[in-house]
């Protein structure tokens, strides 16, 4: 069964570093998110893409988060310049036709900012 | 779903039981609705969505029920198994979103042998 994966599973940083966040969506998919998830809280909407540009975003993606799909099967989600509230996990999703389809979710990458 | 915390809600079940999570939303925009499940150290998987224009809907051995007029939703699970156990999170989506997901605060379902 196709699935979303995710790279690194696991990511420490230093505060003010840039991290790269990767993620291979299933490959039919045209529309891309990433969601983080502080610790014990809520999975919370960050990003959504289609047609390389970002359709939708929150309050939570700042001038500090950038995505970009740089080839046919990738989708970064890049943090400039970390700060110590960033740790959290990540999952990248994707889905086939946007809004009434299923969203795959990834295994999530965690990132820890020290 | 409303304020976010450390704690989860909990709820625990003897195996073969019926299951009942309950969500409430806030958001009368609200047109799609869906049922997630976390198991520790992996991502949400989808269990079964709601449109808006239904009241209830049934996949295998779970059912969800959508009240809109005092905003929501429930998850039934029959026949609750060991594998069961795991957070559940609601989702919902506004209306002319492309799919921005606002997840409840989750239900950790403990299921007791």
């Amino acid at each position: 069964e196709p699935e979303v994966t995710q790279t690194p599973s696991h990511q420490v940083t230093q505060m003010g570093q840039e991290v790269i966040l990767r993620c291979v969506p299933i490959s039919n998919h045209l529309y891309f998110y990433w969601y983080r998830q502080i610790l014990g809280q809520k999975v919370e909407f960050l990003v959504s893409f289609y047609n390389n540009e970002i359709s939708e975003k929150s309050e939570i993606f700042d001038d500090q988060f950038s995505v970009e799909r740089p080839d046919g099967s990738n989708f970064t989600l890049k943090i400039r310049s970390t700060k110590l509230e960033d740790s959290a996990m990540y999952f990248c999703a994707s889905s086939e036709s946007g809004a009434w389809d299923e969203q795959f979710f990834g295994p999530g990458t965690r990132l820890t900012v020290l | 779903g409303e304020s976010v915390g450390l704690h989860l809600p909990t709820l625990s079940v003897q195996e073969g039981d019926n299951s009942i999570i309950n969500c409430a939303y806030s958001n009368s925009a609200s047109d799609y609705f869906i049922w997630y499940k976390q198991e520790s150290g992996k991502g949400p998987q989808f269990i079964i969505d709601i449109r808006s224009n239904m009241d209830k809907r049934q996949g295998q051995r779970v059912t969800v029920l959508l009240n809109k007029t005092v905003k929501h939703l429930s998850l039934q699970i029959a026949a609750t198994q060991p594998g069961d156990s795991a957070v559940y999170f609601c989702a919902d989506r506004n209306r002319g979103s492309q799919g921005n997901l606002i997840f409840g605060k989750g239900t950790k379902l403990s299921v007791k042998p």
